[in-house]
């Protein structure tokens, strides 16, 4: 099945530091979430945004559906440790279609 | 807070035996799916479910898996037999209804399967 481009695949950043990160797609979606799964966990759903153009947040996460309906970022404000893990996007077209995820480490 | 539940959390077996996992979705949820995740990669779709019927199993290797949502409400994955490269997390998610086109789905804990 399609994966969408998701970078970077991997951040390494200091404690306080911000994180952004992105998501493409050839096609145009309804819907982009964005999920952040820890080691043998599910994935645990961060951000669901509706509509193009759209900024969303929660807490230190924000996240915005780009206006082409093709792609999306996540911005996480003053990392902490517990932010460590791996992040993914997903954009819902016939089915959802999941990011190749970006994988966070916070050196505290 | 309403959560997605599977059993087993985790599961080792033999090659050429058959194993089942089970996902209790969202009470009210129309939409299950049924992931696979190999280690370093973001799900891929086995099988979608709309109440009790199957949407999409285009990615089902339908010689050895099989799914079922009998009553529209829980679900049950099985392979049989087992091949080593079976081994991942199996995940199930559940959304409120896949017509509506703009979902939001949610997932459970997954099953960890490994194959010897």
């Amino acid at each position: 099945g399609q994966q969408l481009n998701q970078s970077p695949q991997s951040m390494f950043i200091q404690e306080g530091e911000d994180v952004s990160m992105n998501c493409t797609s050839s096609s145009i979606f309804n819907t982009w979430l964005w999920y952040k799964q820890d080691p043998g966990e599910g994935p645990v759903l961060l951000i669901a945004l509706y509509k193009a153009g759209e900024l969303t947040s929660n807490g230190r996460l924000t996240a915005q559906f780009g206006i082409t309906r093709k792609d999306s970022f996540l911005n996480i404000s003053a990392s902490i440790p517990s932010d460590v893990g791996i992040y993914f996007c997903a954009g819902q077209g016939y089915q959802f279609y999941f990011g190749t995820g970006t994988s966070l480490t916070v050196i505290p | 807070e309403a959560e997605v539940a599977q059993s087993p959390r985790y599961k080792i077996t033999e090659k050429s035996q058959a194993v089942a996992f089970w996902c209790d979705p969202i009470s009210g949820h129309a939409t299950l799916y049924w992931y696979r995740q190999i280690l370093g990669q973001g799900p891929e779709l086995l099988v979608q479910f709309q109440d009790e019927s199957v949407v999409d199993d285009s990615q089902l290797p339908k010689d050895r898996f099989s799914a079922e949502r009998l009553k529209g409400v829980d679900s049950t994955l099985k392979i049989q037999p087992a091949e080593l490269g079976d081994s991942a997390m199996y995940l199930c998610a559940s959304s409120l209804d896949w017509g509506t086109w703009q979902e939001t789905q949610y997932f459970g804990p997954g099953t960890r399967l490994l194959v010897l």
